[in-house]
């Protein structure tokens, strides 16, 4: 079954050091991943995706994210985090028309 | 452009009773999508429309139908309420060309269900 994972509820950074919020996916074929973040009461935005090409990839508000195909993972980064960083993550796979959520990631950056 | 909008934002319903949640799209997309989101358990995908006149369940699809009116409008019907229905509601659209496999949300509808 395809399925996404996100291994920590939430993650705690202080104000200025590097983020990572966690993402491993277990699809067939060739995976196209995405991130998107959620702001409180508000809809779903889209971060970044891989599809294919460089591992690395790189986003809207200094977010990348490192594609590593051995490990199946996908992980979100950014080198220096904001308190307007703190918000939910979620990592998603594509699946014939249709995407497969995590179970998202709650960031809190601590000023 | 207003992108996905959804309406109601707000509602409460008693159990056994209906309501449809509205939700269009201004982007031309062709693919359109009903999520609901709880706590811990991510978005599961409800019903989704890869084109106009056709629609497919998902995950989680008692208790609900769909109507894809056109291009732009589905909706999402409960005929009869259950508190297990209270959630988030999001819709949900995508462009069917070249490597666009994004989707494009709403700002959601707050259900509760007593």
């Amino acid at each position: 079954a395809q399925s996404v994972a996100q291994p920590e509820d939430q993650v705690n950074v202080a104000e200025g050091n590097p983020l990572t919020v966690k993402c491993t996916y277990s699809v067939s074929g060739n995976p196209y991943l995405f991130w998107y973040v959620q702001y409180p009461n508000r809809g779903l935005q889209f971060l970044l995706k891989y599809i294919t090409g460089d591992n690395l990839v790189k986003g809207s508000y200094g977010f990348e994210a490192e594609f590593n195909k051995s490990q199946t993972s996908f992980h979100l980064k950014k080198p220096s985090a904001l308190v307007s960083d703190s918000a939910l993550y979620f990592c998603a796979a594509y699946n014939t028309d249709k995407l497969i959520f995590g179970t998202g990631t709650r960031l809190q950056v601590f000023p | 452009n207003a992108g996905v909008t959804q309406t109601p934002k707000f509602q409460v319903l008693k159990t056994g009773q209906s309501m449809t949640l509205q939700c269009a799209q201004d982007m031309n997309h062709n693919s359109m999508y009903w999520y609901r989101q709880d706590p811990g358990m991510g978005l599961r995908l409800i019903y989704y429309s890869a084109s106009e006149g056709t629609t497919d369940k998902g995950e989680v699809p008692n208790g609900y139908n769909v109507s894809r009116l056109n291009k732009r409008e589905f909706s999402l019907r409960l005929e009869s309420a259950a508190p297990s229905q209270t959630s988030v509601y999001f819709c949900a659209s995508r462009q069917l060309s070249g490597q666009t496999y994004e989707q494009y949300f709403g700002p959601g509808t707050r259900l509760t269900v007593t």
